[in-house]
């Protein structure tokens, strides 16, 4: 079974750089997956696709603030010069043949 | 730039049916899947279910029993219906788009509350 793993809550400092984690369930971990930002109150931007190798494809505006990598099982996002309007919630989203699957969610606090 | 709407009513009986339309513009719905996503008040995003722009579906196991996607013959929109909605279906209901795999494309969400 797909299942994508996600820590609660993570905080970073403005200015400074955060690296989110989603893990893969056994049996995927050569799964592709996508990250998106739920800003307060909005619904959810599709960031960027993170393939097994580390690459990873934006969405149309994405700034390069934001980067996707993967080691193993995980997958990260990482933002760095961290701005006030980048305190959302992050889900990583994951697909197999007639599922699609996301994480529990985390919770990014700009300090 | 495709763009995605809900709309339905925000106010469902327990009991009764729960119906939404996606209505879709600035571009084709044909060869994507037509997804429906729910996120019950403070809690993550549940996937519903999607259909291919050619008619077939896959559910959430979940769900599966209660959930009917369909895709008008137009081809515009698509739509959702959840029956014996309960207290626990209170949720800002989403549509989105994917080319079989991530949803690149969202709508910006309706509330839907389950109440008498």
């Amino acid at each position: 079974q797909l299942v994508l793993t996600q820590s609660p809550s993570a905080s970073a400092s403005l200015g400074a750089s955060v690296k989110l984690t989603c893990t893969l369930s056994s049996g995927h971990r050569s799964y592709a997956i996508a990250w998106h930002q739920q800003q307060p109150e909005k619904g959810p931007r599709y960031l960027m696709k993170v393939n097994s190798d580390g690459s990873h494809t934006k969405g149309d505006g994405i700034p390069d603030r934001f980067s996707g990598s993967s080691s193993g099982a995980e997958r990260y996002l990482t933002i760095s010069s961290l701005q006030s309007d980048d305190e959302a919630d992050y889900y990583c989203q994951s697909w197999s043949t007639g599922i699609r699957v996301f994480g529990g969610g985390t919770k990014l606090t700009v300090l | 730039q495709v763009q995605l709407q809900e709309s339905g009513p925000g106010l469902v009986k327990p009991s009764e049916t729960l119906s939404l339309t996606c209505t879709v513009s600035g571009g084709s719905i044909s060869s994507y899947s037509w997804n429906w996503i729910r996120q019950p008040p403070g809690k993550g995003l549940e996937w519903i279910g999607y259909i291919y722009y050619s008619g077939s579906t896959n559910y959430s196991p979940s769900l599966k029993s209660r959930v009917t996607i369909s895709i008008d013959t137009s081809k515009t929109h698509f739509s959702l219906r959840l029956n014996s909605v309960t207290a626990a279906d209170t949720a800002v209901y989403y549509c989105a788009r994917d080319s079989g795999d991530y949803f690149d494309s969202w709508g910006q969400g309706t509330l839907v509350t389950v109440s008498s």
